[in-house]
């Protein structure tokens, strides 16, 4: 089973430069979320999307922007990347019953992203 | 939101078991206790969770204090690939869609 996947695992910019960060998931889930994690600290949430055409603010928006393709697709894109963006990104998934404090979240491998 | 407070690491012998503890003072009536663990360059992964009764799993169980203040990951006999970083989050009821905070949770290192 894939269950979440992320592309590029692995990504080097230059500052200033734009790139997108690709998450697809095989669940049928409906919500979608992206985190950054730096070095020594846990995951912080970016933006979420509790439904495909809806996307909502996390934690630490500033610097990104998203895109609900459809949903299966849930996209996290950097306008202009700056060194302080240089982390690992995750892309998660969950389906999200009705009780929604039970619901797990599936995550994919990450991807790391250098900003110069 | 609710915060959880857990030690920064924690050793073990493999083959031992381990107790991942968790404080939650403020957890509300409505909140899960998850529990999910990053292998080393890998994305975190579901473990376990719970809201008011100890749960078991073919991973580990999860002890919840009867005033729901606090509680322990049980790895009952660790191996090498246990070796992990643990976070202890609380996730609302309701529709608080994907706000999961996690802390830095407890580093696991398991001895051969």
């Amino acid at each position: 089973n894939a269950g979440v996947t992320q592309t590029p695992k692995f990504q080097v910019l230059k500052t200033g430069q734009s790139m997108t960060l690709q998450c697809a998931q095989d669940m049928n889930h409906n919500s979608m979320y992206w985190y950054r994690q730096d070095p020594g600290m846990g995951l912080r949430l970016i933006y979420y999307s509790a439904s495909e055409g809806t996307t909502d603010k996390g934690e630490v928006p500033n610097g990104y922007n998203v895109s609900r393709l459809n949903k299966r697709e849930f996209s996290l894109r950097l306008e202009s990347a700056a060194p302080s963006q240089t982390s690992v990104y995750f892309c998660a998934s969950s389906s999200e019953l009705r009780t929604s404090g039970a619901n797990v979240l599936t995550f994919g491998a990450g991807s790391r992203l250098t900003v110069l | 939101d609710a915060k959880t407070t857990q030690p920064n690491s924690m050793e073990s012998n493999e083959e031992e078991p381990v107790h991942l503890p968790c404080n939650h003072s403020t957890i509300s009536g409505t909140d899960y206790i998850h529990w999910y663990r990053q292998l080393p360059s890998q994305g975190p992964e579901y473990v376990i969770h719970g809201l008011t009764s100890n749960v078991n799993n073919r991973m580990a169980s999860l002890a919840i204090a009867e005033d729901r203040k606090s509680s322990t990951l049980i790895l009952h006999r660790a191996t090498l690939r246990d070796a992990a970083v643990y976070y202890c989050i609380l996730r609302p009821g309701g529709t608080s869609y994907g706000k999961l905070t996690f802390g830095q949770g407890t580093i696991l290192t398991v001895h051969p």
